[in-house]
């Protein structure tokens, strides 16, 4: 159980268009999602918590305008890269929890984004 | 600020012990977690500690001191599959959302 599923698993796009990522949760629901970044041979960075129907809180230096998450369900998360730029090349990662009370958080497969 | 420390990188030949020191200065604490992420792969979980001593996990032992700000993960009976990053991640906030600090991830390579 706790399987965490996100789409596409990789894109690349050209720079200044926008590309929109997918989380799901499959087989729970989930009242909270985080979205990650992870450069090569670094750490995963939190860019932002997303809560079932309410606004995201977004990490500090983390543009939201840029970044646009939507949380619509309890299953579905989105994050959408808005004027992609090289820059913002990187593997995002999402990761879901079951409930408020529970510590543990599951990761999705990630998703390798590359703006040529 | 938020500090998590841990060796870039490890070898250790088949069969044998790693272990994985972490230090942390976070400005919260509420656990310390392992995880093992496969290269382009998700990170999955290993293990979690909230307090002091050791936790036991087949192959894999994780211990905490909460006054040292230390934790090691510790790989017994190597595998070649178990090459791969391992990530010392603290969760820093006590609130319902649990919010969570990386290390940035210690190279295990097993060789034969």
């Amino acid at each position: 159980g706790a399987v965490v599923s996100q789409h596409p698993s990789w894109v690349i796009c050209k720079s200044g268009t926008s590309v929109k990522i997918e989380c799901r949760s499959l087989d729970f629901q989930a009242t909270t999602m985080f979205w990650y970044r992870q450069f090569p041979k670094q750490s995963l960075m939190l860019m932002a918590t997303s809560n079932e129907g309410s606004k995201a809180t977004y990490e500090q230096g983390v543009e939201k305008d840029k970044f646009l998450i939507n949380h619509a369900s309890l299953t579905l998360s989105t994050l959408t890269v808005t004027s992609a730029h090289p820059e913002d090349s990187s593997f995002y990662i999402c990761s879901a929890k079951t409930s408020r009370n529970t510590y543990e958080q599951y990761f999705g497969p990630g998703t390798r984004l590359t703006v040529t | 600020g938020q500090n998590i420390d841990q060796p870039t990188e490890m070898t250790a030949t088949e069969g044998a012990i790693v272990q994985i020191n972490c230090t942390y200065q976070t400005s919260g604490f509420n656990g310390l977690f392992w995880y093992q992420q496969h290269a382009g792969e998700a990170p999955t979980f290993l293990s979690y500690n909230v307090l002091d001593g050791l936790e036991e996990k087949g192959r894999f032992s994780s211990f905490l001191s909460r006054s040292k700000g230390y934790s090691y993960l510790l790989l017994k009976e190597l595998q070649m599959k178990d090459s791969a990053s391992y990530l010392c991640a603290v969760r820093v906030t006590t609130d319902s959302w649990g919010k969570f600090q990386f290390g940035a991830g210690t190279q295990v390579v097993v060789t034969p």
